[in-house]
Formats: C-alpha cells, structure tokens, sequence
C-alpha cells in the first residue's frame, strides 16, 4: 500500500532553516506529483507547492516564493521541502502529499504524509 | 486568489441524520472542487474530487454536488466515525481551501 512517512518534529529559532523530509513506498516514486501543504494550529489547510519527482520540476505557491525549496532523491523514494527564514508564524504541522493520478498535476491530495510539526520560538 | 467560505462554522447532529456542508467560492471555480475530511491528529482524506466523483474508498453515503460558485457535500445518515471537520479545496486557480465546518455529535 501507498505509504509517506515524514521526518519527526524540529524545533527552530527565527530566521533559522528547515528541512522535512517524505519518504514514499508502495508505487514508483517518479510517477506522482508531491505536494507539500501546511496547517497552523488550530487553523485550516494551506497549500505550499509540488514536485514533480520524474524531472525534479517544482512549482510554488507565491507566498512562499524565495523562501522554499523543493527537491527529491529518486534513489531512496524521498522528497524534501526546505523553508528558510523562518518566522514565528511558520509554527504549523507540514505535510508531503501525492497527487491523486500519475504523471498529471491535478492538485488533488490523496496519500498524506502523517505531518511533521514544526515549531518556530526563541 | 479565489476565496472559499464554508458554512455553516459548526453542525451538530446525531448519529443518523442528514448532514449538508455550503461552500461558496469567491468566483467560479467549474467544477474543480474537493473535500477532505480531517480527523484530530490525523491528516486530511479526500472525500470528492471534481464536486461530485467519490475518491477511491469512500462509502456512499457521502455525495457531492454544484458548479461555478456553490457547492454543498452531503452525508445521508451519519455514522459515529464522520464526527471530524470538513474543508473544500479549489484547484481551478492554484490552491486554495476553505476554513472548515467541524461537525460534532448532539
């Protein structure tokens, strides 16, 4: 079965960098876009941009561009989303999803990651 | 950036009844609408994609409907494990999701 198993929760300093990890299993990691979305505390879903893990591509939200990121090694199945100067306000749980069909970038999410919560405090 | 608004904020009913969620985007979206169901502590589930196609798994019970602008999800007779928080997302202009309705047992 489809599988994303992300990093564990980090705890970071203002204006520090993070990386989480998404380790795919159970399908062929270069046939799927990976999104990666976030959600603050108590808040609702925001989407922060894909990879395509065929030909590296990424496409990012406009927010967050200049800030993020993303990348894959296609030789252990994993993705990677790299968010730089970070702010108190990026305090959210992060998570990796695939799209919902192959080779398309619907922006449908249908395999989660189990999220990643990520903590920005001094 | 196409805003979504979901209503009602909070939906309390019992085990059984009819459950009807509103999503209303800011401008026309076609077709291109999910929901997702979210459990605490849990990550989201795609429930409907396209307003109305049930993804892969996903009982019967749950129904989806509209186009352009209004969108409602429906749950025929709810079952104790449909107790979560509901959110649209729009995929017609990048990404967007609305705040959620958090349906509670009465």
């Amino acid at each position: 079965q489809v599988q994303m198993v992300q990093s564990g929760a980090e705890v970071k300093e203002p204006g520090a960098s993070l990386k989480v990890s998404c380790k795919a299993s159970g399908y062929t990691f270069t046939t799927y876009y990976i999104h990666w979305l976030r959600q603050a505390p108590g808040q609702g879903l925001e989407w922060m941009g894909w990879i395509y893990p065929n030909t590296g591509g990424t496409n990012y939200a406009q927010r967050f561009q200049g800030r993020v990121t993303m990348t894959r090694d296609t030789s252990i199945s994993t993705a990677y989303m790299d968010l730089s100067n970070l702010r108190s306000d990026d305090t959210a749980v992060y998570y990796c999803a695939r799209d919902l069909h192959p080779w398309q970038v619907l922006r449908l999410f249908d395999s989660w990651g189990q999220g990643t919560l990520v903590t920005v405090s001094s | 950036e196409i805003v979504l608004t979901q209503s009602p904020a909070t939906l309390s009913l019992s085990p059984g009844e009819r459950a009807t969620f509103s999503c209303r985007a800011s401008q026309s979206v076609s077709t291109l609408l999910a929901w997702y169901q979210q459990k605490p502590g849990q990550a989201p589930r795609l429930l409907i994609y396209d307003a109305s196609n049930r993804a892969t798994g996903v009982p019967a019970r749950f129904s989806g409907s509209g186009s352009g602008t209004d969108f409602t999800l429906t749950i025929s007779s709810l079952e104790p494990e449909d107790f979560a928080v509901y959110y649209c997302q729009q995929r017609s202009n990048w990404v967007t999701f609305g705040q959620g309705t958090r349906l509670d047992i009465k």
